[in-house]
This record gives C-alpha cells, structure tokens and sequence, in this order.
C-alpha cells in the first residue's frame, strides 16, 4: 500500500509570489491535515480537511488556503508568500470519519524555501 | 487545546530501554495521547497511542498514569535508528463534527549510544 505521497518536495519561490503543493493521501483515507514545521514554532496544525469539506483550521492568515478533490486528493496554496513562509509542509492522512482513535499517517513533506 | 511537556533531550545507551516521559495535565477526558518520532525532518513517524490503558505494539509500549496527567513511552531495547525527536502529541477535537486535529509540542531529541 503506497504511502502519503506530497509533491513537490523542494521548492524555491520568491517574495511575493504564490506557491500550491499536493498531497495525495493512503487509498482509502479520507481525513487529510496539512502542517507547518519551522525551527521557531515546531509543528503547527493549518487546516483538515473532509469530503472535500475543511472541518478545521489553525490560527493562520488568510494567505494560507486548502481544498480537497472527490478522490481525496488534497491542494493547500500560500499566496503572497513572505520569507516567514519558509518550511517544512506536511501532510497526513487517516481513514476514518471520527479520527480520534485513528493514527494519522505523514508523508514526507515538502520543503518550501522562500527568497 | 491540551498542551504537552517534554524534556528537550535525552541519552540512552543502545540496548538499554529508552524511557521517555510526557506531561499533559490539562488533557480532557476523550482526548488520547499519540508518539511520533521525526528523524531527519522527514514526515512523522507513528508508534503509538492511547487513552488511559497502557499499550503495546511491536515499536513500543507506552504506559499512562490512572489520573492522565503524565505517560512514559518506552523503547525496550534501544538501537542507534532509534535516535530521533519524539513527540508526545494530544490530539484533540476542534472545528465542526467530527474534526479533530494534533497538538504538537518541541519534543525530545532522544540520542542513543553505541
């Protein structure tokens, strides 16, 4: 069973401009959750997603935006990219509705670079 | 959201148990305990989790005190692949029905020894 797939893994963009990753869950999972990895601030939750639907979101700019397609796929954009956006991005994915009880599975992340 | 404390780091000898421990006093009562560990900055890695019985996988056991204020995640023998961050994470509800989300905190970079 392949894992959580996110693509690109580096990235290099520049001030001001916009930047959109993939992430494409397990099969068969639904839930998908995008992070943000800095040195300064550790892990930080951005958004969930659900059957398409953002169930959750972190305390983040307006800058920062997701979607998630029929198939489970899931997109986050950061527009107006800013040096602070420089990051590890991950993504995770588990299969149930209710995920409490349920591991969430990461994929290797994509490294966002910002000059 | 219930927040973690972790020591920043810790050494272990290679096949000696590596205990690590976790504070988590404000946790509420349907909220369960997950460990990951990162090595590299690549993705986390799930071990475990639980929610007030003590667990055991083939990575780990992981052992949560009856008032849920404090668990310990033991690795019973240590290997050099077993140096990482490990985080004690609280996962917790937020957002409409049935979302949910991690609360990570800084993590232990656990070294283990030759």
């Amino acid at each position: 069973k392949a894992g959580v797939t996110q693509t690109p893994r580096y990235l290099i963009k520049t001030r001001g401009q916009q930047v959109t990753l993939s992430c494409s869950p397990i099969s068969g999972h639904r839930s998908v959750s995008w992070y943000q990895q800095t040195p300064g601030q550790g892990l930080q939750f951005l958004f969930e997603y659900f059957s398409e639907t953002q169930r959750n979101k972190g305390n983040f700019p307006g800058r920062f935006s997701g979607r998630q397609f029929s198939n489970s796929r899931s997109e986050m954009n950061v527009s107006t990219l800013e040096l602070g956006d420089s990051a590890l991005y991950l993504c995770a994915s588990s299969w149930m509705a209710d995920g409490m009880n349920t591991e969430a599975f990461f994929g290797q992340g994509t490294r966002l670079t910002v000059v | 959201d219930a927040k973690t404390t972790q020591p920043p780091s810790m050494d272990c000898a290679e096949g000696r148990a590596a205990n690590l421990p976790c504070n988590h006093s404000t946790i509420s009562g349907n909220e369960y305990v997950y460990w990951y560990r990162q090595i590299h900055s690549q993705g986390p890695q799930y071990i475990i989790h639980g929610l007030k019985n003590n667990e055991t996988n083939e990575m780990a056991s992981l052992i949560i005190t009856e008032d849920r204020k404090s668990s310990t995640l033991i690795l019973p023998h240590a290997t050099l692949r077993d140096t990482a961050v490990y985080y004690c994470i609280v996962r917790v509800r937020g957002g409409t029905q049935g979302a949910q989300k991690l609360v990570f905190g800084q993590g232990t970079r656990l070294t283990i020894n030759p």
